[in-house]
């Protein structure tokens, strides 16, 4: 959406490296979330954001990710030791009215 | 558990016929469903919402209907046109303080539009 960028679009790593995926919303919403698509599949929770704390990780997979929010804005989705597992499409939203608008997506590719 | 999915995973139909996509839902203190449009290579865009309220919500060709005797959820596009093509995926939350907005999908229908 127009609101929400993500970079990069594209990424491909190696297996067991450590990734950084980045959401930059416009400003003033303080509700940020984060989804991953897994292929063929509808999104999954990650985590909220409101501000820059996260009340609710509660669908992070493990341990190996994790995800911060600087001055109420910009998002960094961490994901170490990536795994093929990981392979999805990394969505970010953010809520305004009651809607949410999504950013265009990271595609992550585990090799 | 929370759960929405779908009865068929694709629709193929020609221009200017009627789409209906269905979407079963399973958590009936679910109190808001929306519809999300997917074009390849693009975030989810919102289509159009319902409370629990209601039974019905038109848009612009666009109507939704919520069941919830069923817990069945339907998008309903009028004289599809070959933009329609995308993946439609229902999502439902509850909006009661505790989810925090957060949404859970269905799995998606693959709509292709003949022309």
């Amino acid at each position: 959406g127009a609101g929400v960028s993500q970079s990069p679009s594209n990424k491909v790593t190696e297996k067991g490296k450590d990734v950084e995926l980045r959401c930059d919303p416009i400003s003033g919403h303080t509700a940020l979330y984060w989804y991953r698509q897994s292929l063929g599949q509808g999104l999954e929770f990650l985590i909220y954001f409101q501000g820059n704390s996260a009340p609710d990780k509660s669908g992070l997979p493990s341990d190996r990710f994790s995800a911060e929010r600087t001055g109420g804005s910009v998002s960094t989705l961490t994901i170490q030791r990536t795994q093929q597992e990981d392979s999805a499409v990394y969505l970010c939203a953010i809520r305004a009215y009651n809607e949410q608008f999504f950013g265009p997506g990271t595609r992550l590719t585990v090799l | 558990g929370e759960s929405v999915g779908l009865h068929l995973p694709t629709l193929s139909v020609q221009e200017g016929d009627n789409s209906i996509i269905n979407c079963a839902y399973s958590n009936s203190a679910s109190d808001y469903f929306i519809w999300y449009k997917q074009e390849s290579g693009k975030g989810p865009q919102f289509i159009i919402d319902i409370r629990s309220n209601m039974d019905k919500r038109q848009g612009q060709r666009v109507t939704v209907l919520l069941n919830k005797t069923v817990k069945h959820l339907s998008l309903q596009i009028a004289a599809t046109q070959p933009g329609d093509s995308a993946v439609y995926f229902c999502a439902e939350n509850k909006e009661d303080g505790t989810s925090y907005g957060k949404l859970t999908f269905g799995q998606g229908t693959i709509l292709t539009v003949h022309p």
